[in-house]
């Protein structure tokens, strides 16, 4: 079975500065990758997803996030946050067909953008 | 696109009564899933269907908790009888497996079972 881990329940980042998110699997095949993004009271909003080629991924919002198969890693990130990035983010995981099987997630990553 | 729709957005309910919460998918889709989240446990599969038929219900919680799909613009998940532990924001997605595709979440549902 797969598994995401994020090691980070809550980052605190000043607006202008660089983010990173990250983001460890477990899985013993090719996995499909996603970031999710959920502000308060809302739903999921997909991010960036990586199904295969490139392993550096770009997404909405500004956001990339690289694959690296060594480290079973999927970080996210972003040059320069503005303080409507504040939200909570989610990695996730899928085994089959772009998660056509459902989706693991992380517990997730609360950020917070300090003026 | 009107995106998935649930409903309804926010319920409160009394422990022992019975919950049915409903997802309309995004038209043209043949998969969608109902997820659990709590801050306990995260973001959890309950259970999925592909053109309207269940695959995998292996993570509904108990027989409490049920799941249908009459149709392929219509969802339900039931929980009779509720319980105080069922309070959790209920979401629906939905996607076009097999294309590449991936999973659109609808708004949720909040639900409080007191």
């Amino acid at each position: 079975a797969q598994s995401v881990t994020q090691p980070d329940i809550h980052i605190t980042v000043s607006e202008g500065a660089s983010l990173e998110l990250r983001c460890n699997y477990s899985y013993g095949a090719t996995p499909y990758l996603f970031w999710y993004v959920q502000s308060p009271g809302q739903g999921l909003q997909l991010l960036l997803k990586y199904f295969s080629g490139d392993t550096l991924v770009q997404g909405i919002k500004g956001f990339e996030a690289e694959f690296k198969r060594s480290q079973s890693s999927f970080n996210l990130r972003k040059p320069s946050v503005h303080w409507s990035d504040a939200a909570e983010y989610f990695c996730a995981v899928g085994a089959t067909g772009g998660g056509a099987d459902g989706l693991t997630f992380g517990k997730g990553t609360h950020l917070i953008i300090q003026p | 696109d009107a995106g998935v729709i649930q409903s309804p957005r926010h319920e409160v309910t009394e422990m022992g009564q019975e919950v049915t919460l409903r997802c309309k998918p995004i038209s043209g889709h043949n998969s969608l899933f109902w997820y659990r989240q709590t801050m306990m446990r995260g973001l959890e599969l309950l259970i999925y269907f592909n053109n309207n038929v269940p695959i995998d219900d292996s993570g509904m919680p108990e027989d409490r908790f049920s799941a249908k799909m009459p149709n392929a613009s219509f969802s339900t998940l039931k929980i009779q009888p509720s319980e105080p532990r069922d309070s959790a924001v209920y979401f629906c997605a939905s996607m076009l497996a097999g294309a590449a595709d991936t999973q659109y979440f609808g708004p949720g549902t909040r639900l409080t079972v007191l």
